[in-house]
């Protein structure tokens, strides 16, 4: 069975950093591309970044490219986003999705529950 | 970038009822790029059509997928109670690399 858990989330001040991890299980997490997605209070979800398999490939949302970083441990099957500079706007429940194998990493088969970041003073 | 569009916002159905719901991109979408999406209040997407046409493991066959081009449709052949929510679509390019459309909710009459 797929699993993804994702921790780190928690209140942080205008400016602040926060680390968020997702700890994965029940599939080949070294073949598998991996995504964290976002969704502010009662609004849609806003993809943010997307790592390959073997890490050696990313790519970010506008919103969050040059403050955000997203990086994997194929070694502890897990998945890491570093936020840092993070503004009021960031404020959001942040996904972990697994990238779908067939035909291709074109869209996310497996969720994690989410972490709800906060940035407020 | 493409901007995803769905139409409409809001549905409001009975119990049996069929649901259609569109998405329109703006520009021409590859079929292998277009994935639709479910999501209750308080739980994570969950993922519904693949390809635009193709369901995902343990989705019912009344939930189906299709069209081409800019113009994709989901559709709930007979609405059970759990089906009501919000529905997702989302295309993969090239930059930014994924895109959501705003979300059709499905609400009960």
């Amino acid at each position: 069975e797929v699993q993804l858990l994702e921790s780190g989330g928690g209140l942080v001040q205008p400016g602040g950093s926060l680390r968020l991890s997702c700890a994965a299980s029940g599939f080949t997490f070294s073949s598998s591309a991996m995504s964290w997605v976002r969704q502010a209070p009662g609004k849609g979800l806003e993809w943010v970044s997307a790592i390959s398999g073997s890490g050696g490939s990313t790519s970010y949302a506008d919103s969050v490219k040059g403050r955000f970083t997203i990086s994997r441990d194929n070694s502890k099957n897990t998945l890491y986003l570093q936020m840092n500079s993070l503004r009021a706007e960031d404020t959001a429940v942040y996904y972990c999705a697994k990238g779908g194998s067939s035909p291709g990493p074109y869209y996310f088969d497996y969720w994690g529950q989410g972490t709800l970041v906060t940035v407020s003073s | 970038e493409i901007v995803l569009t769905q139409s409409p916002g809001t549905l409001s159905l009975s119990p049996g009822e069929r649901a259609t719901l569109s998405c329109r991109a703006s520009q021409s979408v590859s079929s292998s790029y277009l994935a639709w999406y479910q999501q209750k209040p308080g739980q994570a997407p969950r993922l519904l059509i693949y390809g635009a046409s193709s369901r995902a493991t343990g989705i019912p066959d009344r939930f189906s997928g299709s069209g081409s081009g800019t113009d994709f449709t989901l559709t709930i052949s007979r609405l059970e109670p759990e089906d009501f929510a919000v529905y997702y679509c989302q295309q993969y390019g090239r930059s930014p690399l994924f895109t959501f459309g705003p979300g059709t909710k499905v609400d009960i009459k």
